[in-house]
């Protein structure tokens, strides 16, 4: 079993929806990461978080350090917002990957 | 513009062959990394470079071989590959070590490798 697993492993919405992916994780952490990857491959980092909540723009993020998990919610869902998102932790020095959630929005 | 450019971005090699992938950070990163990522599995950590120094090898075969010329510069050298070799190698930085524990990884796009 994955220390990170993550749900939905797939996720279809419709353009403007409001999206929330989840991930939990089973060992102590010292940060938390989402991340962003596109078709093409390339991984962007969206968030850092160790406790509550972090915005940037339409993306919201949140962890509860207690229940070991957090979630990230996508409001007014666009097309383009079309890629897979990875949680990651950080335990010690090293980072730990879930499986990724694959989301697509329709048009 | 990621700052973090990775060449090539596919390569097919059959197993009797011997390539490199390229990365390359003008980010003034400290750290640099080598990921594997196969198809529905999660990334797994290959290498790690501080400070041009190799301060770890996850387990990985002899047939991958890093190098690290100077801090802005990685390699991943390959030889005699399996098929079960093909997947996207990504290459990362950060400023400071700790596998984005200290300071946020920077990805590069990827070499999407496939082994015949």
């Amino acid at each position: 079993k994955n220390e990170v697993e993550q749900s939905p492993q797939n996720l279809t919405a419709q353009e403007g929806e409001f999206i929330t992916i989840n991930c939990s994780y089973s060992v102590g952490i010292s940060a938390l990461h989402w991340l962003q990857q596109h078709p093409g491959g390339g991984i962007v980092s969206l968030f850092m978080l160790s406790s509550g909540k972090k915005k940037h723009g339409r993306l919201i993020a949140t962890i509860n350090i207690q229940e070991k998990h957090s979630s990230l919610h996508i409001t007014a869902s666009h097309p383009r917002d079309s890629a897979v998102y990875i949680c990651a932790v950080n335990v010690d020095n090293d980072m730990r990957f879930g499986a990724g959630t694959r989301l697509t929005v329709k048009p | 513009e990621t700052g973090v450019t990775q060449t090539p971005r596919h390569l097919v090699m059959g197993m009797t062959n011997k390539k490199s992938l390229k990365c390359e950070q003008h980010l003034g990163h400290n750290a640099m990394y080598w990921y594997k990522q196969s198809a529905k599995k999660p990334l797994e950590l290959m290498f790690v470079y501080n400070f041009k120094e190799q301060t770890e090898n996850n387990s990985v075969p002899s047939r991958f071989s890093p190098e690290c010329p100077n801090s802005s510069h990685l390699f991943l050298h390959l030889h005699t590959l399996q098929p079960e070799d093909s997947a996207l190698y990504l290459c990362a930085s950060s400023q400071n070590p700790g596998q984005g524990a200290n300071s946020p990884l920077h990805f590069g796009n990827g070499t999407r490798l496939t082994v015949t």
